[in-house]
């Protein structure tokens, strides 16, 4: 258990549709990062949020927002779902913005949204 | 922009056998280097690091991997697979110093047979 949790774990939308995904961070965490694991492929980074704000973001278009709350969970937002958007979103939790030698991200179970 | 390789979709290999599982980074200079693991519908876990220390790193579950910069390779090792090993594994590259995202390789998908 990483005491990271995403929700909901799985579901199912239509195309053009709008969806918010959810991530609770580890206990004393402040950054929250984003990444997408399209079936087959390595995970792919959306965005980083740090104290609540954006901290980077990959190549991922405006659709796909977030936001971090003051407790440091975080949201993921995405507006007008294509199939391509079918994927296993996972959010990773850490003490620091920096992946270095004394941080380690720990990673939720993911949400496997399916795009039809 | 740092990159990692992954050689192999997929590596079959005997319990009781050596696990080699490849991987190749490119970057200009020494990046940050890290080894996940991932089983059937969970997230990812950390097997190790390598942040410009010992070359050699040592993970949990017996798993460790070594640095070579003349070979720009950190793959991953084994020397004895276990069946409770067959899982997907990810080599992900983030900048010298650490930096704010992971880079991930496409994985392996290892399976262990009796």
């Amino acid at each position: 258990e990483t005491g990271v949790t995403q929700s909901p774990t799985h579901l199912i939308k239509t195309r053009g549709q709008q969806v918010t995904l959810r991530c609770s961070s580890q206990s004393g965490h402040n950054t929250v990062s984003w990444y997408q694991q399209a079936l087959g492929q390595g995970p792919q980074f959306i965005f980083q949020y740090y104290r609540e704000e954006e901290n980077g973001r990959g190549n991922f278009p405006p659709r796909f927002s977030g936001l971090q709350f003051p407790n440091y969970s975080s949201e993921l937002n995405v507006n007008a779902l294509e199939l391509d958007d079918s994927a296993l979103y996972l959010c990773a939790s850490s003490s620091t913005p920096l992946f270095d030698s004394d941080t380690e991200a720990f990673f939720g179970q993911g949400t496997r949204l399916t795009v039809v | 922009a740092q990159s990692v390789t992954q050689l192999g979709s997929h590596v079959s290999v005997s319990e009781g056998a050596l696990v080699l599982l490849r991987c190749n980074y490119s970057s200009s200079v020494p990046p940050y280097l890290f080894w996940y693991v991932q089983y059937p519908n969970q997230g990812l876990q950390l097997l190790l690091k390598y942040t410009s220390a010992a070359t050699l790193v040592k993970g949990i579950n017996g798993f460790e991997a070594e640095f070579k910069k003349s070979e720009t390779s950190f793959h991953l090792t084994k020397p004895s697979a276990h069946m409770s090993d067959a899982a997907e594994y990810f080599c992900a590259v983030t900048g010298t110093g650490g930096g704010n995202k992971l880079t991930f390789g496409t994985g392996t998908q290892l399976k262990v047979e009796l």
